[in-house]
């Protein structure tokens, strides 16, 4: 089955950019999608279809994905952004979703 | 206003079993594919099965052969009936929406929660 490698955790100070990565064999290939999940509540869907924005997400959120790994980039990071954030794609080789294992966003 | 309501999870004895209810609102689930999700304590997020608008069903490798995704569209519902359940799949269990297999999750359950222990 299809394997999405995420870095645990990422660690940015206040102010900087942050940059959460998402390995899969050939992922350019596939359309990925990227979710916020803060303790205690459902996933929000931040990045989908690669690079596009959901309403309401700020614009310092944005994507993108080539080759071997798609990433999800975090401008100007506050406090608010502290999350765990997973990348998804379909597999549809074996007609299953895929997620990645997830990043800890931490604001230093 | 879109809006997704998970019902019907508890403390269960492994080997028994459990249907999860997942009520829709603002939407024809019908006409999506609608998705169940697990998350596992202190873990991350697990696809665990699809159902297409046009009715066809996908599991993950972990759950088949002891789901089974469902529908009633005259409720707008959509079903998780769980058998054969094991410690490892003790859970908060999401539904979620999307707009075909390869789209994105754009809504999302509160999720309910599922525990296998004896």
């Amino acid at each position: 089955s299809y394997l999405l490698t995420q870095p645990p955790s990422v660690s940015v100070a206040p102010g900087k950019t942050a940059r959460i990565t998402c390995g899969g064999n050939n992922i350019g290939s596939k359309s990925v999608h990227w979710y916020q999940q803060k303790p205690g509540q459902a996933p929000v869907l931040v990045i989908y279809y690669d690079s596009d924005r959901p309403s309401g997400i700020p614009e310092r959120f944005s994507g993108s994905n080539s080759g071997n790994t798609a990433t999800l980039t975090i401008s100007r990071v506050h406090a608010g952004d502290e999350a765990v954030y997973y990348c998804q794609v379909w597999d549809s080789s074996s007609d299953q979703g895929v997620f990645g294992g997830g990043t800890k966003l931490t604001v230093l | 206003e879109v809006q997704l309501v998970e019902s019907g999870g508890g403390l269960v004895q492994p080997g028994g079993s459990l249907r999860l209810s997942c009520a829709a609102s603002g939407f024809t689930v019908s006409n999506n594919y609608m998705s169940w999700v697990r998350q596992a304590p202190g873990k991350g997020l697990e696809w665990v099965s699809v159902i297409y608008s046009g009715g066809s069903t996908y599991y993950a490798d972990s759950v088949k052969g002891r789901f089974t995704i469902s529908r009633d569209n005259s409720k707008n519902t959509l079903y998780l009936q769980m058998n054969s359940l094991r410690a490892e799949d003790t859970a908060v269990y999401y539904c979620a929406r999307s707009d075909s297999a390869v789209a994105a999750f754009d809504y999302w359950g509160q999720g309910t929660l599922v525990t296998v222990s004896s």
